[in-house]
């Protein structure tokens, strides 16, 4: 099956600055790459994917990256703000496991005003 | 739309209690998933379910975990007898399948489980 690592497990910024979270998969077959955010007492909510077609997509201050070649993708948030302080989760999703998402262990992100 | 909607948000017992979870999917989706976080082993898949067949329940801990659903609308998480080792949160999430490919998964809110 499909092993996604995520790193660092915690993360602190000052506030405006960038903040990069990298995660690596296994499955060379893996073609779709979700970001979730979640937020203390929240469920994990969807902020920006990636399908492996593209090798780059931003929405305002956030992007993700993907190298297909090193399996690797990660995201990155420009001009952090303290509301962006939650845990975020990368997934993979594969052509042979194409009814499952692997998640990675999740990266504590803490903006400091 | 409200989203998956799961009851109740928070669910406090004691050991050897039965404990059922609610889950109400995105109208439309067809594929429904039971996830379990705690701190240590952090997001577990439990089970999921495709047209309200179960596929995949290789993740249920152990046979006093069971989920149902009974349609397309409506899931349930059940353990019985609950132990103080299943305290945790559980998600439940949905999706569309479409062609064998899982689409994007969207989350509740979440039950936050203790059991003294």
């Amino acid at each position: 099956g499909e092993n996604v690592e995520q790193h660092p497990s915690t993360l602190s910024v000052q506030e405006g600055d960038s903040a990069v979270i990298k995660c690596t998969y296994s499955d060379s077959a893996s073609n779709y790459f979700p970001w979730y955010k979640q937020e203390l007492g929240k469920g994990p909510q969807l902020i920006i994917d990636i399908r492996s077609n593209v090798g780059e997509k931003k929405d305002q201050r956030i992007a993700v990256t993907l190298n297909k070649t090193a399996k690797h993708f990660s995201l990155h948030i420009t001009e952090t703000q303290p509301e962006d302080s939650a845990v975020y989760f990368c997934a993979s999703r594969g052509e042979n496991t194409g009814n499952q998402f692997y998640f990675g262990t999740g990266t504590s992100l803490t903006v400091i005003p | 739309d409200a989203g998956v909607i799961q009851s109740p948000r928070h669910e406090v017992t004691e050991m050897g209690q039965e404990v059922t979870l609610r889950c109400k999917p995105i109208s439309g989706h067809n594929s429904l998933f039971w996830y379990r976080q705690t701190m240590m082993r952090g997001l577990e898949l439990l089970i999921y379910f495709n047209n309200n067949v179960p596929i995949d329940d290789s993740g249920m801990p152990e046979d006093r975990f069971s989920a149902k659903m009974p349609n397309a609308s409506f899931s349930t998480l059940k353990i019985q007898p609950s132990e103080p080792r299943d305290s945790a949160v559980y998600f439940c999430a949905s999706s569309f399948l479409a062609g064998g490919v899982q689409e994007t998964q969207y989350f509740g809110p979440g039950t936050r489980l203790l059991v003294l």
